[in-house]
């Protein structure tokens, strides 16, 4: 498996409350990408990077901030949870050639009641 | 960005051939056709693409229609770990990043 994990991987926070996801990756790979999934939805793409400290927005970013201050870890943070970002989270990673498939962690399910 | 349109679900029998279609009428000349798929519980995983010619690796086989309208998803012996739901994606120039996944072909496999 690519080197990529996500922490955590369970959380259940209150409305209103700051919650970061961390996305660590071992491959030195360039991109990285950070996607919500939702039952009827399918993935969507909220965040992604391509490059330190360069960063854009994707299909759901608003409530979203990112950081990516080296280049294997890309942080997203929910400044102020809300109910409707309770969602599974994946982070994915890969070099960006064409050869270079995505690679995706095993996700974190966040629960904001 | 072209669509894709694909299935929402199918069934195969274990051991059987499976063929998953996807409809891309839209496509562009420098679209890539990038297949995924989603084990339950887990992140999504490469599976094949491809641009004009159809393409073989260990999991499965891309045909690719000559009008490249549409392009088929061959898993030639169906296990129970095939069980997942499959995504078809266009994306343009070939990179893998920035995919836009759809809701996908849910598979389902029985034994």
């Amino acid at each position: 498996d690519a080197g990529i994990t996500q922490s955590p991987r369970h959380k259940v926070t209150e409305t209103g409350t700051p919650v970061t996801l961390r996305c660590h990756q071992t491959e030195n790979h360039r991109y990285m990408y950070w996607y919500r999934q939702d039952p009827g939805h399918g993935l969507r793409l909220i965040h992604y990077s391509y490059g330190v400290k360069d960063t854009d927005k994707g299909e759901v970013s608003d409530g979203y901030s990112v950081s990516r201050s080296k280049t294997e870890d890309f942080l997203l943070t929910l400044e102020s949870a809300t109910s409707s970002q309770t969602s599974v989270y994946f982070c994915a990673i890969t070099a960006g050639t064409l050869d270079s498939p995505l690679h995706f962690g095993n996700g974190t399910r966040l629960t904001v009641t | 960005d072209a669509k894709t349109t694909q299935p929402n679900s199918m069934e195969s029998n274990e051991e059987e051939p499976v063929h998953l279609p996807c409809n891309h009428s839209t496509i562009s000349g420098t679209d890539y056709i990038h297949w995924y798929r989603q084990l339950p519980s887990q992140g999504p995983e490469y599976v094949i693409h491809g641009l004009t010619s159809n393409v073989n690796n260990r999991m499965a086989s891309l045909a690719i229609a000559e009008d490249r309208k549409s392009s088929t998803l061959i898993l030639h012996r169906a296990t129970l770990r095939d069980a997942a739901v499959y995504y078809c994606i266009l994306n343009y120039g070939g990179s893998q990043g920035n995919l836009i996944f759809g809701k996908g072909t849910k598979l389902s496999v029985k034994p």
